[in-house]
């Protein structure tokens, strides 16, 4: 079992703000990191598998940076809306994923 | 189908008693995966399928847990003597192949009482 760290546990942000957090993990054997959201009575739903050192991904409003060497990922949300109010997990692992607590985000009207 | 799907949404059973979930993959994903996050943790892996084998069982808590894959295409997971411990949310996982992509169904919330 590998060691996924994901902070803070939650955040609540006001409507407009953008907010990030992070996940961490280990920096040895590095295969792929996997971001989910995961909204409540949902599927977790990908967004983003990222795989290369200084990577750096974007969905809409969301995006996401890599560093293997020091083994953390951090994801951001710009403009938070409602929508976004969510579990964000992150994994690591190849066919095997680890799977960080997650960060619980409550975007407030 | 569209999705993974995965029956039922909830089961609620008593202690000892033996439950089996469900999960339709994506048609065409050979990988099919089972997951269980208990509350306040992360999804934790309990076994991997590649076609009908089990290629990776070695987070299956114990022997009461066992799964199959008969055509390669559904899987169920079975809980013997279930305990008040095993209550968690199940989660299944399917991909085209091994390390790709994993689309999750919406979970089996099983309750034991």
């Amino acid at each position: 079992i590998l060691n996924v760290e994901q902070s803070p546990q939650s955040l609540h942000v006001q409507e407009g703000d953008s907010t990030n957090f992070t996940c961490s993990f280990p920096s040895s054997n590095f295969y792929a990191l996997h971001w989910y959201r995961w909204e409540t009575a949902k599927s977790p739903e990908a967004l983003f598998v990222m795989t290369l050192n200084g990577d750096e991904k974007k969905k809409g409003r969301i995006s996401a940076t890599l560093n293997t060497k020091e083994g953390y990922s951090y994801l951001y949300i710009k403009g938070s809306q409602p929508e976004d109010s969510a579990t964000y997990l992150c994994a690591f692992g190849d066919y095997k994923l680890s799977f960080g607590a997650g960060t619980t985000v409550t975007v407030s009207a | 189908g569209a999705g993974v799907s995965q029956t039922p949404s909830n089961k609620v059973t008593e202690k000892g008693k033996y439950v089996e979930l469900r999960c339709d993959p994506i048609s065409g994903h050979t990988a099919l995966y089972w997951y269980r996050q208990s509350l306040g943790q992360g999804p934790e892996f309990l076994i991997y399928f590649q076609g009908t084998g089990a290629a990776d069982d070695s987070g299956l808590p114990n022997d009461r847990f066992f799964a199959v894959r008969p055509e390669g295409s559904v899987s169920t997971l079975k809980i013997q003597r279930t305990e008040r411990g095993d209550s968690a949310v199940y989660l299944c996982a399917s991909s085209l192949e091994l390390g790709a992509e994993a689309f999750f169904g919406q979970g089996t919330r099983l309750t034991v009482v």
